[in-house]
């Protein structure tokens, strides 16, 4: 059991459906990442916001909707997506701090997306 | 832009026998190194940060150190339920919320 709680662990679209991803995290921390993992490939960021600030990967396709309405809460909107962006979609959490030293990002434990 | 490579791909070993992953980088300006363990199916499980060259890390049976150019994840006496993707990623100055990670190695330890 993480501190970042993702809903659902699993979803089925339509390539013509809208749906979102919800991510949720009990850390007190304040920024949230987007990453996606598809097969073989490395971690990919997708979008950040830390410190209300919105920070996004500049190839990722506008059919990705990120929003934050809070420091707790990240969703990720779904519209018209094609088959190759299935992959397992992970939020994960941080404590954006200024200063030399790295912050240490928690994930949650994915949604699994498949579009058909 | 910064650039994370871990080799070996994918490694078997028997139940302990030790060995180590390696994770080569190079970044702007370190922030940090990261080790991550990810299980099939589930997300990356937060193992060790180094932040500096010559840095060592310990984890019951896992190990990381960190030089200006490589990170090792030494693993002694592997027990099966070590078999899992092991993640190394780094965090830089010009890139400071965000992570790059390499493409990991696949670890099984057979009984």
């Amino acid at each position: 059991e993480t501190g970042v709680t993702q809903t659902p662990r699993h979803l089925v679209m339509g390539m013509t459906n809208k749906k979102s991803l919800k991510c949720e995290q009990h850390l007190g921390h304040n920024a949230m990442y987007w990453y996606k993992q598809s097969a073989k490939k490395p971690l990919e960021l997708m979008f950040v916001y830390s410190l209300e600030e919105r920070v996004e990967n500049n190839s990722v396709p506008s059919r990705f909707s990120p929003e934050c309405p809070n420091s707790s809460h990240l969703f990720l909107h779904l519209h018209t997506l094609q088959p190759e962006d299935s992959a397992l979609y992970l939020c994960a959490s941080s404590q954006a701090r200024t200063g030399r030293s790295g912050n240490t990002i928690y994930f949650g434990e994915g949604s699994w997306l498949t579009v058909v | 832009e910064d650039q994370v490579t871990q080799s070996p791909e994918a490694l078997r070993l028997q139940e302990g026998e030790s060995s180590s992953l390696n994770c080569s980088y190079t970044v702007s300006g370190l922030r940090g190194l990261f080790w991550y363990r990810q299980d099939p199916g589930k997300g990356p499980e937060f193992l060790f940060t180094l932040y500096s060259a010559g840095e060592e890390k310990e984890k019951e049976r896992l190990k990381a150190t960190l030089t200006k150019k490589e990170s090792f994840l030494h693993i002694t006496a592997p027990k099966p339920e070590d078999s899992a993707t092991y993640l190394c990623a780094v965090q830089s100055s010009g890139s400071a919320r965000q992570l790059t990670f390499g493409s990991g190695t696949q670890l099984t330890v057979l009984p």
